[in-house]
């Protein structure tokens, strides 16, 4: 099973501030998705990278698919309370959805 | 938002006694997942469903048992419950199964004592 390591871990910032997530395997990706969970929800699908060095933009979220398609990125501008949440990175690996164990944000007013 | 519902949403039992979780959808995807969430491992696939009547393992799929009888409900039962069972568990829908976008239920939280 080809895993997919998620850092940090958790993240607890103030609002306003920018921060980056990771996801990175040791094996190449056909696609990676991103999903952001809410307390009680289900996790909502954010997007998806295919092609190596892409760059997708989501409002003050930034995705970045490495140029080798082994990680990604996703950056957040000027943080806000709303942003606070579980971010987990998804890949298909033969059939098998793979995710990883995902980053803790916690965004303080 | 996908139709998606859960029931039940929570539910406390006792080791060793039989419990089962419903998936009910009304998006008429022919594929249904259920994963557990525990903290540190994110989400687990425990079994699968490509269709009525076909299901398949997922990575962590002893001591549960699916069926799906209809194209809507996806049924997961812990036949014995224990304790390390306990956890957070989603039902997930696709319309293919390559598909880069699913879809995720409100989820249940179970606690076996």
């Amino acid at each position: 099973t080809q895993l997919l390591e998620q850092s940090p871990q958790f993240l607890s910032i103030q609002e306003g501030e920018n921060l980056t997530v990771y996801c990175n395997s040791s094996s190449v990706f056909s696609s990676l998705q991103w999903y952001r969970q809410e307390p009680g929800e289900g996790p909502v699908l954010l997007v998806t990278v295919v092609t190596g060095g892409e760059v997708k933009k989501l409002k003050r979220l930034t995705f970045q698919f490495g140029d080798a398609r082994k990680d990604s990125s996703l950056h957040i501008t000027a943080a806000q309370p709303g942003d606070t949440g579980l971010y987990l990175c998804r890949h298909n690996q033969g059939g098998k959805l793979i995710f990883g164990q995902g980053t803790e944000l916690s965004v303080k007013p | 938002d996908a139709g998606i519902t859960q029931s039940p949403r929570h539910k406390v039992t006792e080791t060793g006694t039989p419990v089962t979780l419903r998936c009910h959808q009304t998006e008429n995807h022919r594929y249904m997942y259920w994963y557990r969430q525990d903290p540190g491992h994110g989400l687990r696939l425990i079994h699968y469903s490509y269709g009525v009547k076909d299901t398949d393992k997922g990575e962590v799929s002893d001591g549960y048992s699916v069926s799906r009888s209809k194209t809507e409900d996806f049924l997961l039962t812990l036949e014995s419950a224990t304790s390390s069972q306990t956890s957070v568990y989603f039902c997930a829908i696709s319309e293919f199964r390559d598909s880069k976008e699913q879809f995720f239920g409100p989820g249940t939280r179970l606690t076996v004592l």
